[in-house]
């Protein structure tokens, strides 16, 4: 079947506009989680979604990131007023529930580039 | 909390020569432990896990790794790398019964020469 997909695949953008990255999870997953992953670096979480759920947002750098999930479908990322940090790939993964167990299927990632 | 480190970040290696990607980690509880491949432009995909029971795990491509609970570490072993093994290898582990999150090390970059 169809694995995670993520949009769009490269985005440039200038510093201060507002980027929305999107992910379609695999059908049936229950679990959808984002995460940044810096040039050289490992994994940073961000933030998870049990449904359309998401009970920690702890892991979000700033107030200028936020994420919905409609139902148990695709997810948005969305960066305001971006800045060069937040230049990296930005990857979504979905598991069919929400255990420690469970393996992440990963989408292709974006690539964000702020100018 | 648990914690990752993968001690090299980088590790050259002629082909059909083995090759050791070392992991280990630290956690207060017990522990699954996985290992993830990312090749070129794509996504990270499993490569294997250890959940419970036997502590050697194997893929379909020939590696394998070992958890060892004494050395909190869980190396990523292949006898014989081909080219087409040449990738990023993330570690992560998550807490049995805690977080639902795993914590990822920062990756090792496997480079498999002709």
């Amino acid at each position: 079947g169809a694995g995670v997909s993520q949009s769009p695949s490269n985005k440039v953008t200038e510093k201060g506009k507002d980027v929305e990255l999107r992910c379609d999870p695999i059908s049936g997953h229950t679990a959808l989680y984002w995460y940044r992953q810096r040039l050289g670096q490992g994994l940073e979480f961000l933030i998870y979604f049990q449904g359309n759920s998401a009970p920690d947002k702890s892991g979000l750098p700033s107030d200028r990131f936020s994420a919905e999930r409609t139902g148990e479908s695709v997810s948005t990322l969305t960066i305001q007023r971006t800045q060069q940090e937040d230049s990296a790939v930005y990857l979504c993964a979905s598991s069919p529930r929400l255990a420690a167990r469970e393996t992440q299927y990963f989408g292709p990632g974006t690539r964000l580039l702020v100018l | 909390a648990q914690s990752v480190t993968q001690l090299d970040s980088q590790v050259p290696v002629f082909e059909e020569a083995p090759v050791e990607l070392r992991c280990n980690y630290s956690s207060s509880v017990s522990v699954y432990l996985f290992w993830y491949v990312q090749y070129p432009n794509q996504g990270l995909q499993l490569l294997l896990k250890y959940l419970s029971g036997s502590t050697l795990v194997e893929s379909i491509n020939g590696f394998e790794a070992e958890f060892n609970k004494s050395q909190t570490s869980f190396h990523l072993r292949k006898p014989s790398v081909h080219i087409s093994d040449t990738a990023e290898y993330f570690c992560a582990v998550s807490a049995a019964g805690g977080s639902y999150i795993p914590t990822f090390g920062r990756g090792t970059s496997l480079i498999v020469h002709p």
